[in-house]
């Protein structure tokens, strides 16, 4: 079975740098785009990042500002999100998401999520 | 930024019954539309891609259509575990914008 396990969430205070991990099981990780979604606490769904299959093209949203760089890692079938400058704005439930088309851009439904993990910016 | 505009917002329906949410784009997708269901406490769900194609494993209760602009997701006779919220998502341009969501309640 298809699974996305994210980690390395928690409490960090404003301005403070966090690292997200997301291990990925049950399918051929090098062959997706994978992307990050973030849901603040009642709030509704918000894209963040994508990276193509082998890395090489790479889209965040525009009000990052540069902040967050998304990376992966192939031969550990993992993908990574360091978030830097963090605000209380910050604070969400991250998920890991796999694109659904192999081989190509990450510009496909969402169609593997993990559980997400939480990241919380307060002082 | 594409924009993406769902309505209702909260829709109260009843066990049985046929609801219809709709998803208005702020410029063409083409059928780049997918469409989320999401229950409190768990990720998201895809129901519905490319605006009609349902996914595997998803009851044939659900159906999504349109085009262009405007998408509709059609849920009939509704079972007690369809009362969620649910969301609609472009994937025409890099922004990947959702729609705020709809929370379908019971009546």
């Amino acid at each position: 079975e298809e699974y996305l396990v994210e980690s390395g969430g928690g409490l960090v205070k404003p301005g403070g740098s966090l690292r997200l991990s997301c291990a990925a099981s049950g399918f051929t990780f090098l062959t997706y785009s994978m992307n990050w979604v973030r849901q603040a606490p009642g709030r509704g769904l918000e894209w963040v990042s994508s990276i193509s299959n082998g890395g090489h093209y790479i889209y965040y949203t525009d009000s990052l500002k540069g902040r967050f760089t998304i990376s992966r890692d192939n031969a550990e079938n993992s993908l990574y999100l360091q978030m830097n400058s963090l605000t209380a704005a910050d604070t969400a439930v991250y998920y890991c998401t796999r694109s659904k088309k192999a081989y190509a851009d990450p510009d496909y439904a969402f169609d593997l999520w993990g559980q997400g993990t939480l990241v919380t910016v307060s002082s | 930024d594409i924009q993406m505009t769902q309505s209702p917002s909260t829709l109260a329906a009843s066990v049985g019954d046929s609801v219809t949410i709709t998803c208005r784009a702020s410029q063409s997708l083409s059928l780049r539309l997918a469409w989320y269901q999401q229950k409190p406490g768990k990720p998201p769900i895809l129901l519905i891609s490319d605006a009609s194609t349902l996914e595997s494993g998803v009851s044939s209760r659900f159906s999504g259509s349109g085009s262009g602009t405007e998408f509709t997701l059609t849920i009939r006779s509704l079972q007690p575990a369809d009362f969620a919220t649910y969301y609609c998502q472009q994937y025409n341009t890099y922004s990947f914008t959702f729609g705020q969501g709809t929370r379908l309640e019971i009546k």
